[in-house]
């Protein structure tokens, strides 16, 4: 058949309004995940991580919760702002490896 | 610091040329990471490198691909013969030495190699 392009998952919020973008993961010995953001035209950045040690963690107007009884992990943003449009990457690394294994990623567009 | 630097930042060719891309780590850097990415596949991680050392080049395509890095400051990428499935945007990507705890294993990307063959 005919391939199409795949099209990521997209949030549209309000700027003030707090963002949460959600990521699944497969492998339950991951021990070590991340998050970046990644503007049009440029390459991704880092944001927050966090060790299966925790399930929180907080940084500048970013919070990020793991899950991992159900392998999930989420990214708030607080009070959204338009410079926060980007596709966000989630990133999972597995005992010590020193090689991440980056999720499709989440468009999140901020309207003013 | 200026970054992770790339060059150039695009790339038009014709099929059947060789192209070479060029990425200049974090000065202190000791791993090196050429990423390949498309609407279709995501981002790829093509080849690997700790102490100018290919450590994993699992995900290089196929013997068109070749990647070096012949000091800790440079590595390129080049492909021979190119074609149009090759055209996608390349990263550049370098992480410091582990701490003695092993605390971050952040990568910082440089800004991309846009290629387009035709």
């Amino acid at each position: 058949g005919e391939s199409v392009g795949l099209h990521l998952p997209t949030l549209s919020v309000q700027e003030g309004d707090n963002s949460i973008i959600n990521c699944a993961y497969s492998n339950s010995a991951s021990d070590y995940f991340i998050w970046y953001k990644q503007e049009s035209g440029k390459g991704p950045q880092f944001i927050i991580d966090i060790r299966s040690n925790m399930d929180k963690r907080q940084g500048q107007r970013v919070t990020v919760l793991l899950n991992k009884t159900v392998k999930h992990l989420s990214l708030q943003i607080a009070a959204t702002q338009p410079g926060d449009s980007a596709v966000y990457f989630c990133a999972e690394r597995t005992g010590g490896s020193y090689i991440p294994t980056f999720g499709r990623g989440t468009s999140l567009i901020v309207h003013p | 610091d200026a970054g992770v630097i790339q060059s150039p930042r695009h790339e038009v060719t014709e099929m059947g040329q060789e192209v070479t891309l060029r990425c200049k780590p974090i000065s202190g850097h000791n791993s090196l990471f050429w990423y390949r990415q498309t609407m279709m596949r995501g981002l790829e991680l093509l080849i690997y490198f700790n102490n100018n050392v290919p450590i994993d080049d699992s995900g290089m395509p196929e013997d068109r691909f070749s990647a070096k890095m012949p000091n800790a400051s440079f590595s390129t990428l080049k492909i021979q013969p190119s074609e149009p499935r090759d055209s996608a945007v390349y990263f550049c990507a370098s992480s410091p030495p582990l701490g003695r705890r092993g605390t971050s294993y952040e990568q910082y990307f440089g800004p991309g190699t846009r290629l387009t063959v035709t």
